[in-house]
């Protein structure tokens, strides 16, 4: 299953919403995961099931599902949310990321 | 608090072999799937291979299928990456990961802080 992430890069400000799109080749169902990285470091799971928050990340990151199209929304953008993005399905084998997109200032 | 320390990376040459290793701590180790995933210097993340939390299990990304096998110790809470016939494609930093939930069907949700694996003559 090929994950198709859009755009590849957002040039945003602080305060503003946005809206990073997946695509899968095919059927998922829900098995969809976004994850956040910042230079450096691991990366950390925000949404998982395409629309449950993980323990501990804030009201401001949804996700959402329309059949095969998935989208993560940050309401506000904050200063820490500058970072790559990635969505993954883990619907069947082999599991894969999207490309990532980088949100930067 | 669940820790994850990966281990046995470095330089190796074309062609080697080397062992990762990762040793967890702060949760039952025996009741979770866990994986490895790559990322290549300035590339995105790859998912490379995966062990049911018994270790009966295993399934592998295609590019490293027949070179690479997954393997743990449960009773010493350590995961393993046997690698062989490495190539400059394998150069990446790998991740030690749990799933998110007990006995399987979760996504990646505790990582370690990676270990680099350098191919290179």
């Amino acid at each position: 299953i090929v994950m198709t992430q859009s755009p590849a890069t957002l040039s945003v400000s602080p305060g503003e919403r946005v809206t990073l799109s997946c695509t899968a080749s095919q059927s998922v169902r829900v098995n969809l995961a976004w994850y956040q990285q910042k230079p450096g470091q691991a990366p950390r799971l925000l949404i998982y099931g395409a629309v449950t928050r993980a323990t501990g990340i804030p009201a401001r990151f949804s996700g959402d599902r329309s059949g095969t199209e998935f989208s993560l929304t940050i309401s506000s953008l904050q200063s820490e949310d500058f970072a790559f993005y990635y969505c993954q399905h883990y619907n069947s084998w082999p599991w894969t990321f999207g490309q990532g997109t980088k949100v930067e200032i | 608090q669940v820790q994850l320390v990966e281990s046995g990376g470095g330089v190796v040459q074309p062609g080697r072999s080397l062992r990762l290793s990762c040793t967890a701590s702060g949760f039952p180790f025996n009741t979770y799937t866990m994986h490895w995933v790559r990322q290549a210097p300035g590339k995105g993340l790859e998912w490379v291979a995966s062990i049911h939390y018994d270790g009966r299990v295993e399934f592998y990304a295609d590019s490293v299928k027949g070179r690479f096998t997954i393997s743990r110790d449960n009773s010493k809470k350590t995961l393993f990456l046997q690698t062989t016939s490495l190539g400059p494609d394998d150069t990446a930093v790998y991740y030690c990961v749990r799933e998110h939930g007990d006995y399987g069907g979760w996504p990646l949700g505790s990582w370690g802080q990676g270990t680099l694996v350098t191919v290179s003559s």
